[in-house]
């Protein structure tokens, strides 16, 4: 089993549309983050959480919301979807126990969104 | 400002060695991730570098030289599966947020 799970793994949907993407991780990590990648952007963090009660704008914030609902699970929302949040969305998350810095980020498989 | 750059492609032979640059300009930093990502998957971790000098993991090493902001990704004994982006990201605080580059796509030829 993952470590890191994403659901859907694929959705196709139309501007206006509430949609919801889920992460859940059996890594019993604190840190859990949301990326979204487009071709020749790279991954570009949408919102991070350190621990349930901490939640935090990353640099593409816009036009998304999150919510994390326990130290396991970080759903990401587009309230609104337009086309542009056309894109593949990561979850990760990272351990900060032994030292933030140098713990690396686990991915989940990724969500590819389209919106027509 | 916040910028990593990367090639955006490379090419390179079976067998060979390729090394991918990585220059960075951070408003801190504490630490170089590398990452491998197939293509329609999620990355996974290679290589980290804090302190300057060269990391050995088998078949990949990764260096840094923070006075000149610069890394690079070595791979020898490219086989046919190195074929993947390669995503080389700054922690540039004491948190656990990192900033990606654009990745650099790796085609290994036969």
């Amino acid at each position: 089993d993952a470590d890191v799970t994403q659901t859907p793994r694929n959705r196709i949907t139309k501007t206006g549309k509430r949609i919801m993407l889920e992460c859940s991780q059996t890594k019993g990590h604190d840190r859990m983050y949301w990326y979204r990648q487009d071709p020749g952007l790279g991954l570009r963090l949408i919102y991070y959480s350190f621990d349930v009660k901490d939640i935090n704008k990353g640099e593409i914030s816009d036009g998304y919301s999150v919510s994390r609902q326990a130290q396991a699970k970080f759903s990401l929302s587009l309230e609104s979807a337009i086309p542009n949040q056309t894109a593949l969305y990561f979850c990760a998350t990272s351990d900060p126990g032994q030292g933030a810095s140098n713990q690396p980020q686990h991915f989940g498989d990724g969500t590819r969104l389209s919106i027509l | 400002g916040q910028n990593i750059d990367q090639p955006t492609e490379m090419t390179a032979t079976e067998g060979a060695i390729v090394q991918i640059n990585c220059t960075y300009q951070t408003s801190g930093f504490n630490g170089l991730f590398w990452y491998q990502q197939h293509a329609g998957e999620a990355p996974t971790f290679l290589s980290y570098n804090v302190l300057d000098g060269l990391e050995e993991k088998g078949r990949f090493s990764s260096f840094l030289s923070r006075s000149k902001g610069y890394s690079y990704l070595l791979l020898k004994e490219l086989q046919m599966k190195d074929s993947a982006s390669y995503l080389c990201a700054v922690n540039p605080g004491n948190t656990g947020k990192l900033i990606f580059g654009q990745g650099t796509t790796l085609q290994v030829k036969p």
